[in-house]
Protein backbone atom coordinates (compact mmCIF):
# COMPACT_ATOMS: atom_id res chain seq x y z
CA UNK A 1 0.00 0.00 0.00
CA UNK A 2 0.87 3.32 0.03
CA UNK A 3 0.09 6.37 2.07
CA UNK A 4 1.41 10.12 2.59
CA UNK A 5 1.77 12.34 5.07
CA UNK A 6 1.76 16.27 5.30
CA UNK A 7 0.43 18.97 7.80
CA UNK A 8 -2.96 19.62 7.73
CA UNK A 9 -2.54 23.29 7.56
CA UNK A 10 -0.34 26.02 7.35
CA UNK A 11 -0.65 29.92 7.74
CA UNK A 12 1.76 32.69 6.51
CA UNK A 13 1.51 35.99 5.57
CA UNK A 14 1.64 38.08 2.53
CA UNK A 15 5.13 38.30 1.36
CA UNK A 16 6.55 35.46 3.53
CA UNK A 17 7.88 32.14 2.15
CA UNK A 18 5.97 28.73 3.27
CA UNK A 19 7.39 25.10 3.54
CA UNK A 20 4.97 22.28 3.08
CA UNK A 21 6.70 19.18 3.67
CA UNK A 22 5.71 15.25 2.65
CA UNK A 23 6.55 11.86 3.68
CA UNK A 24 6.13 9.11 2.19
CA UNK A 25 5.57 5.31 2.08
CA UNK A 26 5.19 3.66 -0.69
CA UNK A 27 5.88 0.98 -3.80
CA UNK A 28 6.12 1.49 -7.39
CA UNK A 29 6.95 4.53 -6.77
CA UNK A 30 8.44 6.73 -10.33
CA UNK A 31 8.18 10.51 -8.56
CA UNK A 32 6.47 13.13 -6.35
CA UNK A 33 4.06 16.03 -7.90
CA UNK A 34 2.54 18.28 -6.15
CA UNK A 35 -0.44 19.74 -7.14
CA UNK A 36 -2.45 23.00 -6.33
CA UNK A 37 -6.71 22.86 -5.18
CA UNK A 38 -8.72 26.10 -4.88
CA UNK A 39 -12.05 25.70 -2.51
CA UNK A 40 -14.57 24.43 -5.25
CA UNK A 41 -11.77 23.87 -7.97
CA UNK A 42 -10.15 21.11 -9.78
CA UNK A 43 -6.46 20.27 -9.10
CA UNK A 44 -3.75 22.03 -11.23
CA UNK A 45 -0.20 20.59 -11.82
CA UNK A 46 2.88 22.46 -10.04
CA UNK A 47 5.46 20.40 -10.12
CA UNK A 48 7.20 16.97 -10.42
CA UNK A 49 10.65 15.51 -9.16
CA UNK A 50 11.23 12.08 -10.30
CA UNK A 51 15.29 12.31 -9.12
CA UNK A 52 16.95 14.25 -5.87
CA UNK A 53 17.16 17.74 -5.59
CA UNK A 54 15.37 20.43 -6.20
CA UNK A 55 13.09 22.11 -8.88
CA UNK A 56 12.20 25.69 -9.35
CA UNK A 57 9.62 27.28 -11.44
CA UNK A 58 8.53 30.72 -10.85
CA UNK A 59 7.91 31.24 -6.93
CA UNK A 60 7.18 27.44 -6.41
CA UNK A 61 10.24 24.83 -6.00
CA UNK A 62 9.61 21.57 -5.33
CA UNK A 63 12.55 18.97 -3.33
CA UNK A 64 12.47 15.34 -3.29
CA UNK A 65 14.66 13.05 -1.27
CA UNK A 66 14.02 9.25 -2.00
CA UNK A 67 16.47 8.15 0.34
CA UNK A 68 14.28 9.67 2.91
CA UNK A 69 11.18 9.25 1.25
CA UNK A 70 10.49 12.70 1.90
CA UNK A 71 10.00 15.98 -0.13
CA UNK A 72 8.50 19.43 -0.13
CA UNK A 73 6.95 22.23 -1.61
CA UNK A 74 8.46 25.77 -1.38
CA UNK A 75 6.26 29.05 -2.14
CA UNK A 76 8.20 32.13 -2.00
CA UNK A 77 6.76 35.65 -2.05
CA UNK A 78 3.17 34.65 -0.64
CA UNK A 79 0.56 36.36 -2.46
CA UNK A 80 -3.32 36.37 -1.26
CA UNK A 81 -4.39 34.27 -4.25
CA UNK A 82 -2.00 31.31 -3.27
CA UNK A 83 -4.51 30.27 -0.31
CA UNK A 84 -5.36 26.58 -1.04
CA UNK A 85 -5.24 23.28 -0.75
CA UNK A 86 -1.64 21.67 -1.44
CA UNK A 87 -1.33 18.10 -2.11
CA UNK A 88 1.69 15.90 -2.87
CA UNK A 89 1.27 13.18 -5.24
CA UNK A 90 3.21 10.02 -5.30
CA UNK A 91 3.24 8.92 -9.14
CA UNK A 92 3.13 4.98 -9.47
CA UNK A 93 2.70 2.75 -12.72
CA UNK A 94 0.45 4.61 -15.38
CA UNK A 95 1.53 7.68 -13.62
CA UNK A 96 -1.36 6.99 -11.82
CA UNK A 97 -1.47 9.67 -8.27
CA UNK A 98 -1.74 8.89 -4.61
CA UNK A 99 -2.89 11.93 -2.84
CA UNK A 100 -1.80 12.66 0.22
CA UNK A 101 -5.07 14.29 1.94
CA UNK A 102 -3.77 17.94 1.70
CA UNK A 103 -2.09 21.04 3.30
CA UNK A 104 -4.36 24.24 3.54
CA UNK A 105 -2.65 27.20 2.91
CA UNK A 106 -3.95 29.55 4.77
CA UNK A 107 -2.53 33.89 3.83
CA UNK A 108 -3.02 36.31 5.26
CA UNK A 109 -2.22 40.33 4.83
CA UNK B 1 -7.75 25.31 -26.09
CA UNK B 2 -10.32 23.39 -24.59
CA UNK B 3 -9.21 21.74 -21.26
CA UNK B 4 -10.97 18.76 -19.64
CA UNK B 5 -14.61 18.73 -19.61
CA UNK B 6 -17.10 16.65 -17.54
CA UNK B 7 -20.98 16.37 -17.65
CA UNK B 8 -23.36 16.97 -15.56
CA UNK B 9 -21.87 18.97 -12.72
CA UNK B 10 -23.97 18.03 -10.49
CA UNK B 11 -25.98 14.80 -9.75
CA UNK B 12 -29.15 13.75 -7.17
CA UNK B 13 -30.40 11.14 -6.91
CA UNK B 14 -31.48 8.39 -5.00
CA UNK B 15 -30.19 5.34 -3.48
CA UNK B 16 -30.31 2.26 -5.32
CA UNK B 17 -30.29 4.45 -9.16
CA UNK B 18 -27.88 3.87 -11.41
CA UNK B 19 -25.74 6.99 -12.95
CA UNK B 20 -23.42 7.76 -15.33
CA UNK B 21 -21.33 10.72 -16.09
CA UNK B 22 -19.01 11.70 -19.02
CA UNK B 23 -15.48 13.27 -19.36
CA UNK B 24 -14.34 14.59 -22.35
CA UNK B 25 -10.36 14.79 -21.56
CA UNK B 26 -7.84 16.91 -23.86
CA UNK B 27 -8.18 16.34 -27.63
CA UNK B 28 -4.50 15.32 -28.14
CA UNK B 29 -4.07 13.24 -24.69
CA UNK B 30 -4.62 9.00 -24.70
CA UNK B 31 -3.98 8.66 -21.03
CA UNK B 32 -7.31 9.20 -19.05
CA UNK B 33 -8.56 8.75 -15.26
CA UNK B 34 -11.07 8.85 -12.95
CA UNK B 35 -10.48 9.88 -9.61
CA UNK B 36 -13.10 10.48 -6.46
CA UNK B 37 -12.68 13.09 -3.45
CA UNK B 38 -14.59 13.31 -0.75
CA UNK B 39 -14.23 16.67 1.45
CA UNK B 40 -11.37 16.80 3.19
CA UNK B 41 -9.46 14.22 1.58
CA UNK B 42 -7.13 14.01 -1.41
CA UNK B 43 -8.70 12.58 -5.01
CA UNK B 44 -8.78 8.72 -4.83
CA UNK B 45 -7.53 7.17 -8.30
CA UNK B 46 -10.35 4.63 -9.36
CA UNK B 47 -9.92 3.57 -12.78
CA UNK B 48 -6.79 4.46 -15.82
CA UNK B 49 -7.34 4.25 -19.61
CA UNK B 50 -4.64 4.63 -22.52
CA UNK B 51 -6.33 4.72 -25.49
CA UNK B 52 -9.37 2.55 -25.06
CA UNK B 53 -7.78 0.38 -23.31
CA UNK B 54 -8.52 -0.03 -19.62
CA UNK B 55 -4.88 -0.82 -17.72
CA UNK B 56 -5.60 -0.60 -14.75
CA UNK B 57 -8.46 -0.40 -11.78
CA UNK B 58 -8.14 0.27 -7.87
CA UNK B 59 -8.55 -2.86 -5.88
CA UNK B 60 -11.00 -0.82 -3.39
CA UNK B 61 -13.72 -0.05 -6.28
CA UNK B 62 -16.39 -1.91 -6.39
CA UNK B 63 -18.17 -4.04 -8.89
CA UNK B 64 -20.87 -1.29 -9.29
CA UNK B 65 -18.58 0.42 -10.93
CA UNK B 66 -17.70 0.43 -14.54
CA UNK B 67 -16.01 2.71 -16.48
CA UNK B 68 -15.80 2.49 -20.58
CA UNK B 69 -13.92 4.90 -23.56
CA UNK B 70 -14.91 3.31 -26.51
CA UNK B 71 -13.00 4.65 -29.47
CA UNK B 72 -10.26 6.70 -27.00
CA UNK B 73 -11.98 9.41 -26.93
CA UNK B 74 -14.44 10.18 -24.51
CA UNK B 75 -14.77 8.35 -21.29
CA UNK B 76 -18.27 7.18 -18.85
CA UNK B 77 -18.33 6.15 -15.41
CA UNK B 78 -21.46 4.25 -14.56
CA UNK B 79 -22.23 3.36 -10.66
CA UNK B 80 -25.11 1.16 -10.29
CA UNK B 81 -27.10 0.44 -7.14
CA UNK B 82 -25.84 3.64 -5.75
CA UNK B 83 -24.96 3.92 -1.85
CA UNK B 84 -24.71 7.08 0.14
CA UNK B 85 -21.62 6.27 0.57
CA UNK B 86 -20.84 6.99 -2.83
CA UNK B 87 -21.36 10.63 -2.41
CA UNK B 88 -18.14 12.72 -3.88
CA UNK B 89 -17.00 14.29 -6.28
CA UNK B 90 -15.94 12.28 -9.80
CA UNK B 91 -12.73 14.40 -11.26
CA UNK B 92 -11.62 12.94 -14.61
CA UNK B 93 -8.17 13.74 -15.65
CA UNK B 94 -6.08 12.66 -18.88
CA UNK B 95 -2.52 13.45 -19.55
CA UNK B 96 -0.36 12.69 -22.55
CA UNK B 97 2.27 9.79 -23.01
CA UNK B 98 5.31 12.31 -23.22
CA UNK B 99 4.83 14.08 -19.77
CA UNK B 100 1.92 11.73 -18.45
CA UNK B 101 2.89 12.68 -14.93
CA UNK B 102 1.09 16.77 -15.38
CA UNK B 103 -2.41 15.64 -15.09
CA UNK B 104 -5.16 18.01 -16.47
CA UNK B 105 -8.19 17.44 -14.23
CA UNK B 106 -11.90 18.66 -14.93
CA UNK B 107 -13.82 20.44 -13.12
CA UNK B 108 -15.57 17.08 -11.63
CA UNK B 109 -19.22 16.24 -11.17
CA UNK B 110 -20.55 16.59 -7.79
CA UNK B 111 -22.47 13.39 -6.83
CA UNK B 112 -25.40 13.41 -3.95
CA UNK B 113 -27.03 10.20 -2.67
CA UNK B 114 -30.04 11.01 -1.08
Amino acid sequence: GQSLEQPSEVTAVEGAIVQINCTYQTSGFYGLSWYQQHDGGAPTFLSYNALDGLEETGRFSSFLSRSDSYGYLLLQELQMKDSASYFCAVVSGYSTLTFGKGTMLLVSP
Amino acid sequence: DTGVSQDPRHKITKRGQNVTFRCDPISEHNRLYWYRQTLGQGPEFLTYFQNEAQLEKSRLLSDRFSAERPKGSFSTLEIQRTEQGDSAMYLCASSASTVSYEQYFGPGTRLTVT
